[in-house]
């Protein structure tokens, strides 16, 4: 069965600093991973996605993720964190076989400190 | 604007009484979905759409029931709503996973408490 992991509930990073937040996947085939941010009562928006090709992938807000298929993940990256980067982050996977659902992590949240 | 609404925004009810959640999108995306947030478990899918007619179970999908009567719209109906079902309700759209890749679009969000 497919499945993500978000290993940290929380993540706290001084602004200025380089942020990571973890995912790891687990399917069976290639996946299609994406990353979604979720800010204070609002619904998730799409930040970027790895499809095929290049393994670092560039997204909105200067966010960049780097899909690493021997450790399956797929961790989220910005070299220079902003107080407004704070929010609450989901990673996801869809498995390419017959049952194309997509499959959440169960997020992390993310405080910038200034 | 590109964009899927709900209504309502917040809603709270008792045990019991049927409520609808509406969704509606402007993006003419075949493929609609409900998902349900709680802390500590992330996004749960309840019921999506493949097409108008075409719906099917997600991971939770008990105490819900769907309908796909037009493209745009995906009501989410509680018959009998619980308090086990108090949570934060999100519709998504998109082209659907024939698609390559494809995004999802997520509406505001509904915040349900049923007392």
């Amino acid at each position: 069965a497919q499945s993500v992991a978000q290993p940290e509930d929380q993540v706290n990073v001084a602004e200025g600093n380089p942020l990571t937040v973890k995912c790891t996947y687990s399917v069976s085939g290639n996946p299609y991973l994406f990353w979604y941010v979720q800010y204070p009562n609002r619904g998730l928006q799409f930040l970027l996605k790895y499809i095929t090709g290049d393994n670092l992938v560039k997204g909105s807000y200067g966010f960049e993720a780097e899909f690493n298929k021997s450790q399956t993940s797929f961790h989220l990256k910005k070299p220079s964190a902003l107080v407004s980067d704070s929010a609450l982050y989901f990673c996801a996977v869809r498995a390419l076989n017959r049952d194309d659902k997509i499959i959440f992590g169960k997020g992390t949240r993310l405080h910038i400190l200034p | 604007e590109a964009q899927v609404t709900q209504n309502p925004r917040y809603l709270i009810t008792v045990t019991g009484k049927k409520l609808t959640v509406t969704c509606s999108q402007n993006m003419n995306h075949e493929y609609m979905s409900w998902y349900r947030q709680d802390p500590g478990l992330g996004l749960r899918q309840i019921y999506y759409s493949m097409n108008v007619e075409v719906t099917d179970k997600g991971d939770v999908p008990e105490g819900y029931k769907v309908s796909r009567k037009e493209k745009r719209n995906f009501p989410l109906i509680l018959e009998s709503p619980s308090p086990n079902q108090t949570s934060l309700y999100f519709c998504a759209s998109g082209r659907g996973p024939q698609v390559r890749g494809d995004t999802q679009y997520f509406g505001p969000g509904t915040r349900l408490t049923v007392l």
